[in-house]
């Protein structure tokens, strides 16, 4: 079975720009989740999605969003760029109540 | 709010030692509980899980986990640590439902010596 798919690895943006980074969860698994990762706040919780709803949502501005298709796969956008949005951008998903998150390789975002 | 604290932010040790990373955590019910690792450049790979019943876990890799409840403790450990260990490793806490987000620790950085 396909492991979660995060698309692209690596980006570079400006600041003021704004980003799209996309994730194709596990097959079966219609709950996804997002978290920041930088080195000094560690893993933050943004969003999770299941079903194509918003189920939870962590305390990042609004210039963090994100959505869910029918078909589970989930996009986050982060519109104007700031330079402290530079971080590993991690999606995860699982199934429904089974609270286990299985994780995909990372979108480093970059933010010059 | 649950959270999630883990003493140590790097440990080394020598290959072949023994190995004990530290979690606590602070959860009003009975928590679900977890540890990643985590390789330079990649995502978090999942080593064990604690949800219920016996309190000495089994993971991947020959690590276990023993969830203490009076000291809200679910430390890790491997009674020998290969070269390969090296790496950052994360606690977490979930409520169990499901419909929550797990919240994890700053998180352990292991370096191992020859």
């Amino acid at each position: 079975k396909a492991g979660v798919t995060q698309t692209p690895r690596y980006l570079i943006k400006t600041r003021g720009q704004q980003v799209t980074l996309s994730c194709s969860p596990i097959s079966g698994h219609r709950s996804v989740s997002w978290y920041q990762q930088t080195p000094g706040q560690g893993l933050q919780f943004l969003f999770e999605y299941f079903s194509e709803t918003q189920r939870n949502k962590g305390n990042f501005p609004g210039r963090f969003s994100g959505r869910q298709f029918s078909n589970s796969r989930s996009e986050m956008n982060v519109s104007t760029l700031e330079l402290g949005d530079s971080a590993l951008y991690l999606c995860a998903s699982s199934t429904q109540g089974s609270g286990e998150l299985f994780f995909g390789e990372g979108s480093r975002l970059t933010v010059l | 709010a649950q959270s999630v604290t883990q003493p140590d932010i790097h440990i080394t040790v020598s290959e072949g030692a023994s190995l004990e990373l530290r979690c606590n955590y602070s959860y009003g019910a009975t928590p679900y509980l977890f540890w990643y690792v985590q390789s330079p450049g990649q995502g978090l790979q999942l080593l064990l899980k604690y949800f219920s019943g016996d309190t000495l876990v089994q993971g991947i890799k020959g690590f276990e986990a023993e969830f203490k409840r009076s000291q809200s403790s679910f430390n890790l450990r491997k009674p020998s640590v290969h070269w390969s260990d090296a790496a950052e490793y994360f606690c977490a806490v979930g409520a169990g439902s499901g419909n929550t987000p797990l919240v994890f620790g700053k998180g352990t950085r292991l370096s191992v010596i020859a």
